[in-house]
């Protein structure tokens, strides 16, 4: 059974630096062929892609967020941490993590947590 | 910013059949990439409804499905049910690599 959970503050202060941490279980990011990604939604709004790594240690950025974003993973704790640096009001948003699946969808989410911008 | 356009929202009676379009571009669904198709709930993570265009996850019901051409693609939802009130998105893919989505439709059963 695969799951996946973020984990992070729920508030931060613009200019600060967000770090979330996905959990994950039921599959390795060791094996070949599998990828990690990182999702936002603001409210009301569309959902965005943020970020993905893979197995091999690949990685790879949106072309609007790419300088603020970094990606990594630690594969003996079963987690992918993402920083986004110099956080505005608009990066308000659910933020997801979610594995990248057959044919490049999304076929496991996770329950996601809201991050706020605010001084 | 989406990349893929969709309508806003779209309604129908119980039972009846209601489509929802995606529009992209030569370098997305017109390239040949996949479109997939989420089904979000509110207050919920979206779940995935349609992968590769018009292949159903098991325990999607039949009553979903979608189909692509050119540089489009459309869900489809017959025999309406007052679970399938959501939001709806599409999702497919550039060269970049890039990962894109719909606007999102919001399917009302009236």
């Amino acid at each position: 059974q695969v799951t996946l959970k973020e984990s992070g503050p729920a508030l931060v202060k613009p200019t600060q630096t967000l770090t979330l941490t996905c959990t994950f279980s039921g599959f390795s990011l060791s094996t070949s062929g599998m990828r990690v990604s990182w999702i936002r939604q603001p409210p009301g709004k569309a959902l965005e892609w943020l970020a993905r790594i893979d197995w091999d240690d690949d990685k790879f950025y949106s072309t609007s967020l790419k300088t603020r974003l970094t990606i990594s993973k630690d594969t003996s704790k079963n987690q992918v941490v993402l920083t986004m640096t110099n956080m505005d009001p608009v990066d308000t948003a659910t933020y997801y993590c979610a594995r990248i699946g057959i044919r490049n969808s999304v076929d496991y989410w996770g329950q996601g947590t809201l991050v706020t911008v605010s001084s | 910013q989406s990349v893929l356009t969709q309508p806003p929202s779209v309604s129908g009676a119980p039972g009846q059949r209601v489509t929802i379009s995606c529009t992209g571009s030569s370098s997305n669904i017109g390239a040949g990439y996949d479109v997939h198709w989420y089904q979000q709930l509110p207050g919920t993570a979206p779940k995935l409804l349609i992968y590769g265009n018009s292949n159903r996850p098991s325990g999607v019901p039949d009553r979903f499905s979608g189909s692509k051409s050119g540089t489009s693609a459309s869900l489809a939802i017959t025999g309406l049910q007052a679970e399938d009130e959501a939001d709806y998105y599409c999702q497919s893919y550039d060269s970049s690599p890039n990962y894109v989505f719909g606007t999102g439709t919001k399917v009302t059963v009236l």
